[in-house]
């Protein structure tokens, strides 16, 4: 199967600058995702990107894909505390319901 | 919409007990459900894939015999820890999703902290 790998593995930046964490990956892919997750807490999906994208905003966020290298990026512009948590990318196997592949995740730290 | 709700959130048992942790899909039929486990300030790993009616399908190197999976309706599966050990002790989220042969988003669980004592 293949596997994210995030880096930086820990990011800590005072708030208002901009966050940015890389993600890579091995194989194919249809889709990948990011998703947040707070100490202790489930994931929440921050946003998606086909494979077919290059570039993806929502809100704050904007992610960026190159199938050719195999990695994306996830930029958190104006960082706020709340933004602390732990940022993961997710991969899909393929078509169809699979399971996903998550990567190691960046702990990013906002400080106030 | 497209909620998925876990219980317990935290369990707490004893060394050689089993322990039963159910995910809900509250809104939708979920024709898949995943299951994953995580380590302290580790990543998430997939440890089977559930689909409705039909037996789990099992990572490499999880054990089918000591996590038992039942996806026995279009809205709930559990996931069985039978005779826990401390090493089972982990975070374990389920996430559910609507497709069956076409792509869908996975909507997470909020996870259940299992502790083996």
């Amino acid at each position: 199967s293949q596997q994210g790998e995030e880096d930086p593995q820990a990011l800590s930046i005072q708030e208002g600058e901009n966050a940015t964490m890389n993600c890579s990956y091995k194989t194919s892919i249809n889709n990948l995702q990011w998703y947040r997750q707070n100490s202790g807490r489930g994931l929440v999906h921050l946003i998606l990107i086909r494979s077919n994208e290059r570039e993806k905003h929502s809100g704050r966020l904007r992610v960026t894909l190159d199938t050719s290298k195999k990695s994306s990026s996830l930029l958190i512009t104006a960082s706020r505390a709340a933004d602390t948590a732990s940022y993961f990318c997710a991969t899909d196997g393929g078509g169809g319901a699979d399971g996903l592949t998550f990567g190691k995740g960046t702990h990013l730290i906002i400080q106030p | 919409g497209a909620v998925v709700s876990q219980h317990p959130s935290r369990v707490i048992c004893k060394s050689g007990t089993s322990v039963k942790i159910e995910c809900r899909s509250l809104d939708f039929q979920a024709t898949t459900m995943f299951w994953y486990r995580q380590f302290p300030k580790k990543s998430l790993m997939l440890m089977a894939t559930s689909n409705e009616g039909s037996k789990a399908t099992y990572e490499q190197g999880v054990e089918k015999d000591k996590f038992l999976i039942n996806h026995a309706s279009l809205t709930l599966s559990t996931l069985t820890v039978t005779s826990a050990h401390p090493e089972d002790s982990s975070f374990y989220i389920c996430s559910a999703s609507r497709a069956s042969g076409t792509w869908d988003t996975q909507y997470f669980g909020p996870g259940t902290r299992l502790t083996v004592l």
